[in-house]
C-alpha cells in the first residue's frame, strides 16, 4: 500500500511570496488533514476534510491560507502571502474513518526568509 | 481549547531498562488514543492505539488506559537505542474531531 504522499519536501521561500504544499493520501482514505508542526511542538491541525468537504477549520488563519481538495483525492494548501511565523513543517495525513489512526506524509518543511 | 499534556522530557534510560511515557488529557468525553513515534527529521509514525479501558500490549510496547484518571501511558520494555526519538500522545475527544496532540516527550536510549 503506498503511504501518503507530499510534495516538496522543502521549500525555502522570502516574506510576503506565497507558497503551495500537494497531498496525496492514501488510496481510499476519505479522511485528510493538513496539520502544522513548530520545532518542539506537537502537530497542530489547520485543517480537515471529509472527502471534498472541509468539516473542521477553525484554525486555519484564513486571511492568508486557503486549501481545497478537488475531487475528494487530492489537495493543495496554501499561504499567501507568507510570513516569517510561518516557519514550520507541515505535515498531511490521512485516514479511512475520522476515528482510525492517522498515517502521516514526510512533510514538506517550509522556511521563510 | 481540550488540552494533552505531556512531559517534554528528556526522559534517559539504559539500554534494557523499561522506558515509561506518561500522557494526560482533560476533555473526559476522549474516546480514541494513540502513540506516536517521531524521529529526529522525520514525520509521525503509529506505535500503538487504545480504546477501552486496561492494557494493551504488542511486542516490547504496553499502552495503558485509565479514562477515570484521564491518564494515558506507553512501556516499552528492553529499551534499544534505536528507541530514541519523541513520543507523541494524540486524543480523539470524540466522534467528528480530529486528533489533537500533545507537544510529545524526548527518549534517550543509552547504550
Amino acid at each position: 500500500e503506498a503511504g501518503v504522499v507530499q510534495s516538496p519536501r522543502y521549500k525555502i521561500i522570502e516574506k510576503k511570496q506565497p507558497v503551495a504544499f500537494w497531498c496525496n493520501p492514501i488510496s481510499g482514505h476519505n479522511t485528510l488533514y493538513w496539520y502544522r508542526q513548530n520545532l518542539g511542538q506537537g502537530p497542530e491541525l489547520l485543517i480537515r476534510y471529509e472527502n471534498e468537504e472541509a468539516v473542521d477549520d477553525s484554525q486555519l488563519p484564513k486571511d492568508r491560507f486557503s486549501a481545497e481538495r478537488l475531487k475528494g483525492v487530492d489537495s493543495t494548501l496554501k499561504i499567501q502571502p507568507a510570513e516569517l511565523g510561518d516557519s514550520a513543517v507541515y505535515l498531511c495525513a490521512s485516514s479511512s474513518t475520522i476515528n482510525s489512526p492517522l498515517h502521516f506524509g514526510n512533510g514538506t518543511r517550509l522556511t521563510v526568509t | 481549547q481540550k488540552e494533552v499534556e505531556q512531559n517534554s522530557g528528556p526522559l534517559s534510560v539504559p539500554e534494557g531498562a523499561i522506558a515509561s511515557l506518561n500522557c494526560t488529557y482533560s476533555d473526559r468525553g476522549s474516546q480514541s488514543f494513540f502513540w506516536y513515534r517521531q524521529y529526529s527529521g522525520k514525520s509521525p509514525e503509529l506505535i500503538m492505539f487504545i480504546y477501552s479501558n486496561g492494557d494493551k500490549e504488542d511486542g516490547r510496547f504496553t499502552a495503558q488506559l485509565n479514562k477515570a484518571s484521564q491518564y494515558v501511558s506507553l512501556l516499552i520494555r528492553d529499551s534499544q537505542p534505536s528507541d530514541s526519538a519523541t513520543y507523541l500522545c494524540a486524543v480523539n475527544s470524540n466522534s467528528g474531531y480530529a486528533l489533537n496532540f500533545g507537544k510529545g516527550t524526548s527518549l534517550l536510549v543509552t547504550p
